[in-house]
Parts: C-alpha cells; sequence; structure tokens
C-alpha cells in the first residue's frame, strides 16, 4: 500500500542548513506537502509542490522533488531554534482532493 | 480569516463510553477530513467528508463514524471507546489542494 517514509531525527546548529528527506509509494500524487507541528500544537503547513514541479522556492523554504526517484526534500536555510519542531511529509491519496498520507514526522533539532 | 476550529480542547472519558468531537472548516471549503495523532503510531487518516457525503474511510472499526452538515462543519463520532484511542484528533478542509489543520482536540481514555 501507500507508505511515506523519513528519518525520525536531525540535528543542526543554528545557521546552518537542515535538510530534510522524504520518500512516498504513490505514483499518482497530485500534491505533497510539509507540516511543522510545534509540542502541542496542531500541524502548521509549510509549503506544498505540485508533481508537475522539480523545485519551489519560498523564502528560507526550498522543497525539491524528484518524481522519478519518489524523492521530497525539504532545505531550511539559516536554521533558526524556533525551527525545532517535527516536520511531517505527506502525500495526497487519490487526487488532489485525496486524503493525506504522512509519514511519521523528523524531529529537527537546533542547537545554539 | 478564521481557521479551521475545533471543540473541545481536551477531555477525559472512561473506557466503553461515547464522544463527538466537532470541527468548524476555514470559510469556503467543502472538504473537512479527520486524523488521528496516536503517540508511537503518527498520524492516520479517519475519513474524509465532501459537500455532505463520506468520500474516503481510513482503516478504523465501525464504531469510529462522523457526518457533515449543509453548513461545511463536521461531528466525528466515537462509540464504545477503548485505551488505544486515546489521541490527539485532528481536522483538516480544503478547497481544493493544501488542507489546514485544525489545533486538534486531546482525547484521553481512562
Amino acid at each position: 500500500g501507500e507508505d511515506v517514509e523519513q528519518s525520525l531525527f536531525l540535528s543542526v546548529r543554528e545557521g546552518d542548513s537542515s535538510v530534510i528527506n522524504c520518500t512516498y509509494t504513490d505514483s499518482s500524487s497530485t500534491y505533497l506537502y510539509w507540516y511543522k507541528q510545534e509540542p502541542g500544537a496542531g500541524l502548521q503547513l509549510l509549503t506544498y509542490i505540485f508533481s508537475n514541479m522539480d523545485m519551489k522556492q519560498d523564502q528560507r523554504l526550498t522543497v525539491l522533488l524528484n518524481k522519478k526517484d519518489k524523492h521530497l526534500s525539504l532545505r531550511i536555510a539559516d536554521t533558526q531554534t524556533g525551527d525545532s519542531a517535527i516536520y511531517f511529509c505527506a502525500e495526497s491519496y487519490g487526487g488532489s482532493q485525496g486524503n493525506l498520507i504522512f509519514g511519521k514526522g523528523t524531529k529537527l533539532s537546533v542547537k545554539p | 480569516e478564521a481557521g479551521v476550529t475545533q471543540s473541545p480542547t481536551h477531555l477525559i472519558k472512561t473506557r466503553g463510553q461515547q464522544v463527538t468531537l466537532r470541527c468548524s472548516p476555514i470559510s469556503g471549503h467543502t472538504s473537512v477530513y479527520w486524523y488521528q495523532q496516536a503517540l508511537g503510531l503518527g498520524l492516520q487518516f479517519l475519513l474524509w467528508y465532501d459537500e455532505g457525503e463520506e468520500r474516503n474511510r481510513g482503516n478504523f472499526p465501525p464504531r469510529f463514524s462522523g457526518r457533515q452538515f449543509p453548513n461545511y462543519s463536521s461531528e466525528l463520532n466515537v462509540n464504545a471507546l477503548e485505551l488505544e484511542d486515546s489521541a490527539l484528533y485532528l481536522c483538516a478542509s480544503s478547497w481544493v489542494g493544501e488542507q489546514y489543520f485544525g489545533p486538534g482536540t486531546r482525547l484521553t481514555v481512562t
């Protein structure tokens, strides 16, 4: 069945770049998403990319999509302590309005 | 513009009881999705409603049910609560494409 895989932990120093990786299985996914979850909070939509794009940049965030390898990455430039959170990769199942399939989340720790 | 709202924020129930969670989508959004975030299990899709109809259902037993009202708000009902139903229940809404999440309802079953 559909599956989304992410590494569970990432630790970086403040000011460095963070790269969070994700692989997915559903080749019909129309949208691929990155969400951020801070402790005790809901999910905040960070950015998303259409499946016909290779790259999307939004301020400090860069999303790269390799459709051939079904690999998605999120790069956070100049990582700050406020970026410490869990980051979830998600693919839409069955089209643009389908439910989301989430990875288990990558916990990003930013050390000062 | 108001975001997705959910109520209540927290609740504590006893095993065997029933619970109703509520969600109000962003104005203009017709789809509502329910997800369960249980410790150690990640985010699991529960139910998707669009225009008042159930469009898809995740791998959950029938005691998880819901509905969507004409104003697009939604309820999630869980009957015969079990300890493993303790989780954060997240509601999301969308029109086409990106889903926006509410803050969640934390359910504890004792």
